[in-house]
């Protein structure tokens, strides 16, 4: 089947401009995650979507990030004012919660964001 | 809220050599543990995970990881490595149900090992 699907792959920005990133996670999956992988930082968690609950957002590094999830289904990464720091790959994933924690995190392959 | 330590940012060892990746982790509450594997542009994929119950995990590939509560870690090995095993690991914690809160199945990851495998 389908799996979780970011788009675009790549985006090149200048300084300044706000950009938008995607993510269409796997049909069913109640959570829904943002990462940001910089090199020599490993994954850095940003926000997370689970159910109708409120989101976790205690890892959004500024005001100019925000996220959202509409329908509990696609959900939108937007950073306003772009700055050099953000340039990282950006990670969505997601996943079917229950008690017993059977499903594991689906990963898609990220958008590669660069600054410039 | 969960940490999670790995000692080496960088593995190089020879292909049939065994490994182990180390991942030490923190947490006030009872834990799953997690590795994920990234090979060279592709996404992550989980290699195993551990909930409860026998400590010692096994997972694809021939990787296997034992918890270890007392010290908490969470290793990760392999008796004889091969090329196509290159690759960055990701060790990764979650507070375990009914333990975590609002924030069950939130993933933390640690900084990632690069393994290298040389012929």
């Amino acid at each position: 089947g389908a799996g979780v699907s970011q788009s675009p792959s790549n985006k090149v920005t200048e300084k300044g401009k706000d950009v938008e990133l995607r993510c269409d996670p796997i049909s069913g999956h109640t959570a829904l995650y943002w990462y940001r992988q910089s090199l020599g930082q490993g994954l850095e968690f940003l926000i997370y979507f689970q159910g109708n609950s409120a989101p976790d957002k205690s890892g959004l590094p500024s005001d100019r990030f925000s996220a959202e999830r509409t329908g509990g289904s696609v959900s939108t990464l937007t950073i306003q004012r772009t700055q050099q720091e953000d340039s990282a790959v950006y990670l969505c994933a997601s996943s079917s919660l229950g008690s017993s924690y059977n499903s594991p995190l689906h990963f898609g392959n990220g958008t590669r964001l660069t600054v410039t | 809220a969960q940490s999670v330590t790995q000692l080496d940012s960088q593995v190089p060892v020879f292909e049939e050599a065994p490994v182990e990746l180390r991942c030490n982790y923190s947490s006030s509450v009872s834990v799953y543990l997690f590795w994920y594997v990234q090979y060279p542009n592709q996404g992550l994929q989980l290699l195993l995970k551990y909930l409860s119950g026998s400590t010692l995990v096994k997972g694809i590939n021939g990787f296997e990881a034992e918890f270890n509560k007392s010290q908490t870690s969470f290793h990760l090995r392999k008796p004889s490595v091969h090329i196509s095993d290159t690759a960055e690991y990701f060790c990764a914690v979650s507070a375990s149900w009914g333990a975590g809160g609002t924030s069950y199945g939130k993933l933390t990851f640690g900084q990632g090992t690069i393994l290298t495998v040389h012929p």
